[in-house]
């Protein structure tokens, strides 16, 4: 089974400055990988996912991640983030045909002005 | 509005109670998925649909938690003589057919068991 690991599970950062959110994955063959916002009291929603062909996947708002065999990592990055940034942000991967993934812990973005 | 709805968005009941919670996907979609998701920790998955047979319910936290799809199209998921550590956020995704890996997920039912 897949396990995900958020190193951070919080990152401050001020608005207009770059952010990585990590994310690291077991290894395993055939690996789907996601990466969800949710905003306070609402559902999660997909800002990008990789399930093959090129390793750095553009996302919604400006966001973009990177897959990394080698490291099995998929962090997550934005050049600039805004205010309404803040949220917590969920990995998840899966892998086989029942698609059932499994997610981390979450990371809290905090944006200050 | 043509997204995954839940139904209600907040339930407060006393412990020893049932619960019954409701999630419409979309109308296209054929698998449901259910997830649990405490406090600072992400979705934990218990179990999903595909259609009205239930594929995959070994993950579902003990016997007094159950779920349904009698016709396909909406689902059900009770939970039987709720204790306090079922106190949660209860969400409902649902996706297309194979092929189509994102999950759309629902707004959530936040439970509070006193």
């Amino acid at each position: 089974a897949q396990s995900v690991t958020q190193l951070d599970s919080q990152v401050p950062v001020f608005e207009e400055a770059p952010v990585e959110l990590r994310c690291n994955y077991s290894s395993s063959v055939s690996v789907y990988l996601f990466w969800y916002v949710q905003y306070p009291n609402q559902g999660l929603q997909l800002l990008l996912k990789y399930l093959s062909g090129s390793t750095l996947v553009k996302g919604i708002n400006g966001f973009e991640a990177e897959f990394n065999k080698s490291q099995t990592s998929f962090h997550l990055r934005k050049p600039s983030v805004h205010i309404s940034d803040t949220a917590e942000y969920f990995c998840a991967a899966s892998s086989g045909g029942s698609y059932i993934p499994t997610f981390g812990r979450g990371t809290s973005l905090i944006v200050h002005p | 509005d043509t997204g995954v709805s839940q139904d209600p968005r907040h339930k407060i009941t006393k412990r020893g109670q049932n619960v019954t919670f409701r999630c419409d996907p979309i109308s296209e979609h054929n698998r449901l998925y259910w997830y649990r998701q405490t406090l600072g920790q992400g979705p934990e998955f218990l179990t999903y649909f595909q259609n009205e047979a239930q594929l995959e319910k070994s993950r579902l936290l003990s016997d007094r938690f159950s779920a349904e799809r009698p016709k396909g199209s909406f689902s059900t998921l009770e939970i039987q003589r709720t204790e306090q550590g079922d106190s949660a956020m209860y969400l409902c995704a649902s996706k297309e057919r194979e092929g189509k890996n994102e999950q759309f997920f629902g707004p959530g039912t936040r439970l509070t068991v006193l």
